[in-house]
């Protein structure tokens, strides 16, 4: 079955200290990942796709086949990161508009 | 251009009755797709619609539907609600093409009483 699995609800950091969200999934077909993220009162948005292979705000994150993981990484943490993150993966053919999500985690980025 | 639109943005309804939300998706977006959100199943995927048709489709029973009209906008419909049907209903738009991101609306919050 097709499935993300984002194991930390909560990661609490203090500024400047790097950050690892984790994210596994399990799918048979070839993958396609995203990062999304929701600040404080805001509507959910995209941070990066795997395809990209871009940095964004100090992110990124790397399709790893072999591990099944999508691991977003920063090596030094703002208090603006401070939100919810969620992984997710795209079933089925590239265009489609079918994304499975992971749990979210929230990450706290302490002063 | 104006971002992914949903009304309303709260609606209070009892157990038993039904319930239609509404979506406007991005100009020039014809994919519109509708997730549940809550605290215990976090965001779970309900269908999706493209150029009129029902594209793909979740795990949710019958009672939850949809449509899509001709200028894309989108509706969706929960009948004889379940106190469970409490939750934030987001929908999401994208370009057709392959790759394309998702943007969100605000989401409907629905509290079933």
């Amino acid at each position: 079955a097709q499935r993300v699995t984002q194991p930390e609800k909560l990661l609490s950091v203090f500024k400047g200290a790097p950050v690892e969200l984790k994210c596994n999934y399990s799918y048979s077909g070839s993958p396609e990942l995203f990062w999304y993220v929701q600040y404080s009162r805001q509507r959910l948005q995209l941070l990066l796709r795997h395809i990209s292979r871009e940095s964004i705000k100090g992110f990124t994150a790397d399709l790893n086949k072999g591990e099944t993981s999508f691991h977003l990484k920063k090596p030094f943490a703002q208090e603006e990161d401070s939100a919810m993150y969620y992984c997710a993966l795209r079933l089925g053919s590239s265009n489609t508009g079918k994304l499975i999500f992971g749990q979210g985690t929230t990450l706290q980025v302490k002063p | 251009k104006a971002g992914v639109t949903q009304t309303p943005r709260y609606l209070i309804k009892t157990r038993g009755q039904q319930v239609t939300l509404s979506c406007s998706p991005i100009s020039g977006h014809r994919s519109v797709s509708w997730y549940q959100q809550t605290p215990g199943q976090g965001l779970q995927f309900l269908f999706e619609y493209f150029s009129e048709t029902q594209r793909n489709k979740g795990n949710f029973p019958g009672r939850f539907s949809g449509r899509q009209f001709s200028n894309s906008r989108s509706e969706m419909n929960v009948s004889t609600l379940e106190l469970g049907d409490s939750a934030l209903y987001l929908c999401a738009s994208q370009t057709s093409g392959s790759g394309n991101e998702q943007f969100f609306g605000p989401g409907t919050r629905l509290t079933v009483l």
